[in-house]
């Protein structure tokens, strides 16, 4: 089955730690993204990356950081540097040249 | 600023009755515009899409929706709902080629039996 794996599905973390989400997809798709997702807020986007080997800081990139070292798999950090990082994580990913993205399961991240 | 909105953020239907959702964004151009679909702790699904031609798009699950230039809305339509058409419902819009999604608040569509 094709799709786009986010794991764990919940995390925990103590303030004061870095916590990575892991993201990865099957879809042989280009571009991949992050999104926050807090009550009535909508999604934002965190970074995005359109390419293995690059990416973009999106509208709420502080206290983030990402890598894209292969075509399947955007990895998450959330650093100490993140202020309020207890929030509903979701990947996606989406041909290059087209808008339409899907979606991953998400990722709840408390800060205890 | 380039925003999407989404005036309602709770709307409750009763099984059976019709829906509309409302959207409506602030670009001068056409945009494309979508609908996903999110259920409780889960991602979100693509309910429909409008990139051009036919202003009325049929989606998934009995849902359409209709671009209107004027009103610059894309409201979200269904005939008959579901109890499992409980969800929240977002509108994005891409008002531009750079491929980047604006999202509207959502609107949380509560269903009565």
């Amino acid at each position: 089955d094709g799709g786009i794996t986010q794991s764990p599905k919940y995390l925990f973390r103590k303030e004061g730690q870095n916590v990575t989400l892991s993201c990865e997809q099957n879809l042989n798709h280009d571009a991949m993204y992050w999104y926050r997702q807090d009550p009535g807020q909508g999604l934002r986007l965190i970074y995005y990356s359109q390419i293995v080997n690059d990416f973009q800081k999106g509208d709420i990139a502080e206290g983030y950081s990402v890598s894209r070292e292969k075509k399947e798999s955007f990895p998450l950090t959330v650093t100490s540097a993140q202020k309020n990082p207890t929030a509903f994580y979701l990947c996606a990913s989406s041909m290059p040249g087209t808008d339409t993205q899907y979606f991953g399961p998400g990722t709840r991240l408390t800060v205890l | 600023a380039q925003s999407v909105t989404q005036p309602d953020i709770h709307i409750t239907v009763s099984e059976g009755a019709s829906l509309e959702l409302r959207c409506n964004y602030s670009y001068g151009a056409t945009p494309y515009l979508f609908w996903y679909v999110q259920s409780p702790g889960q991602g979100l699904q693509l309910l429909l899409k409008y990139f051009s031609g036919d202003t009325l798009v049929q989606g998934i699950k009995g849902f359409e929706a209709e671009f209107k230039r004027s009103q610059s809305s894309f409201n979200l339509r269904k005939p008959s709902v579901h109890w499992s058409d409980a969800a929240e419902y977002f509108c994005a819009v891409v008002p531009d080629s750079n491929y980047q999604l604006i999202w509207g608040a959502g609107t949380k569509l509560i269903i009565k039996p």
